[in-house]
């Protein structure tokens, strides 16, 4: 079946712009995360949707990013004034349920790339 | 936060030989285990969990321990293929924590 799709898969953008990544997670998924995968950095949790419950947005790491979730389906992650230190993999995960016993399925990610 | 090492950062073996990862965690509320496999260019991906009243699980090719007096878990691989060359990450999760953290990984290297 049609796993976690993300796009684009690549994104080179000058410092200063805005970008917009997509996420569609598998259908029937209630549960939509976003993380970001860095070298040396590891894997680092921005933001949980579960339903129609307010989302978790404790790791965004500044007010330049925000999310949105349309329809308990698709999502997208934006940075605004992008800088070069949000250079990274974007990563989507979806789960069955918003629950922690449940395996979170990623996508391919989105590698951003800020000049 | 959750701590978790692994005891192998590389790992080179010969095809067709059986390959053993170890991971450690430090959060003895860590109920639920996952592993995954990352191949470069692409997202983490899916190969088996365990929950902590289990202490093996078994899937295909695959069979994952738990001890948790010591905290530790382990990926066994049977018969290493060349598709088995990836970074292999342990994500140890519990509770209401929904947030996974991987470590550094551990490189497999499989040669023909």
């Amino acid at each position: 079946g049609a796993g976690v799709s993300q796009s684009p898969s690549n994104k080179v953008t000058e410092k200063g712009k805005d970008v917009e990544l997509r996420c569609d997670p598998i259908s029937g998924h209630t549960a939509l995360y976003w993380y970001r995968q860095s070298l040396g950095q590891g894997l680092e949790f921005l933001i949980y949707f579960q339903g129609n419950s307010a989302p978790d947005k404790s790791g965004l790491p500044s007010d330049r990013f925000s999310a949105e979730r349309t329809g308990g389906s698709v999502s997208t992650l934006t940075i605004q004034r992008t800088q070069q230190e949000d250079s990274a993999v974007y990563l989507c995960a979806s789960s069955l349920e918003g629950v922690s016993r449940q395996p979170q399925h990623f996508g391919d990610g989105t590698r951003l790339s800020i000049l | 936060g959750e701590n978790v090492g692994l005891h192998l950062p590389t790992l080179s073996v010969q095809e067709g030989d059986n390959s053993i990862i170890n991971c450690a965690y430090s959060n003895s509320a860590s109920d639920y285990f996952i592993w995954y496999k990352q191949e470069s260019g692409k997202g983490p991906q899916f190969i088996i969990d365990i929950r902590s009243n289990m202490d093996k699980r078994q899937g295909q090719r695959v069979t994952v321990l738990l001890n948790k007096t010591v905290k530790h878990l382990s990926l066994q691989i049977a018969a290493t293929q060349p598709g088995d060359s990836a970074v292999y990450f342990c994500a140890p999760t519990g509770g209401s924590n929904y947030k996974l953290t991987f470590g550094k990984g551990t490189l497999l290297t499989v040669n023909p």
